[in-house]
């Protein structure tokens, strides 16, 4: 089974700052895909960024970058000039495109963090 | 195209009474899951149907129950509620294996 890990509950960034948020994956599958996701206070879900494994080169979103480093099983996001609007949890997710059942779109999330950027 | 919707928005219901959640998935998507949010276990998987077919079950005893229609449209059920399913039950749709698409989710109080 895979599992994600979030360790930092909650973070901090001042306007216009650069933030980084961590996330380590566990798996012994080849092909997978890591995602982002944002949570506002409105609860709506929306994706931020998506990284195939396959791909090594990192995926960039306007200010949103990942660092994905495949060996160490880690997934950061980068956001630069942090704006208020980023205030939200963020939660990182897995999913094996081929799980045991054959295809799928099962996500594993992870515990989330909090980050609130302050004007 | 249109997002993910999900109805109703906000429900609350008492011990012992049963629920169902529906979810209208973005055009052309074939693919709906479900997830349980709660503040002490996070964000779970419940199911996953595609092409009326559940196709993969996260661990929730038999209470929850779903089913998904030709037009791809889904609804969950959960039968004989108790206080710990309050929650917000959140819905996603995608074409098969390919990023996941949430809805505004169902916020629902158990008393």
């Amino acid at each position: 089974a895979q599992t994600v890990t979030q360790s930092q509950p909650e973070m901090s960034v001042q306007e216009a700052e650069t933030v980084t948020l961590s996330c380590t994956y566990d798996t012994s599958e080849n092909n997978y895909y890591l995602f982002w996701y944002k949570q506002p206070p409105s609860r709506q879900m929306i994706l931020v960024i998506r990284q195939e494994a396959y791909k090594q080169q990192n995926a960039t979103e306007n200010r949103f970058s990942v660092n994905f480093q495949k060996a160490a099983k880690s997934f950061s996001l980068k956001i630069s000039d942090s704006q208020l609007g980023d205030t939200a949890m963020y939660f990182c997710a897995f999913m094996n495109p081929t799980g045991d059942t054959g295809a799928n779109s099962k996500l594993t999330f992870g515990k989330g963090i909090t980050l609130s950027v302050r004007p | 195209k249109a997002g993910v919707t999900q109805t109703p928005r906000y429900l609350i219901k008492t011990r012992g009474q049963q629920v169902t959640l529906s979810c209208s998935p973005i055009s052309g998507h074939r693919s709906v899951s479900w997830y349980q949010q709660t503040p002490g276990q996070g964000l779970q998987f419940l199911f996953e149907y595609f092409s009326e077919t559940q196709r993969n079950k996260g661990n929730f005893p038999g209470r929850f129950s779903g089913r998904q229609f030709s037009n791809s449209r889904s609804e969950m059920n959960v039968s004989t509620l108790e206080l710990g399913d309050s929650a917000l039950y959140l819905c996603a749709s995608s074409q098969w294996g390919k990023t996941q698409y949430f809805g505004p989710g169902t916020r629902l109080l158990v008393l």
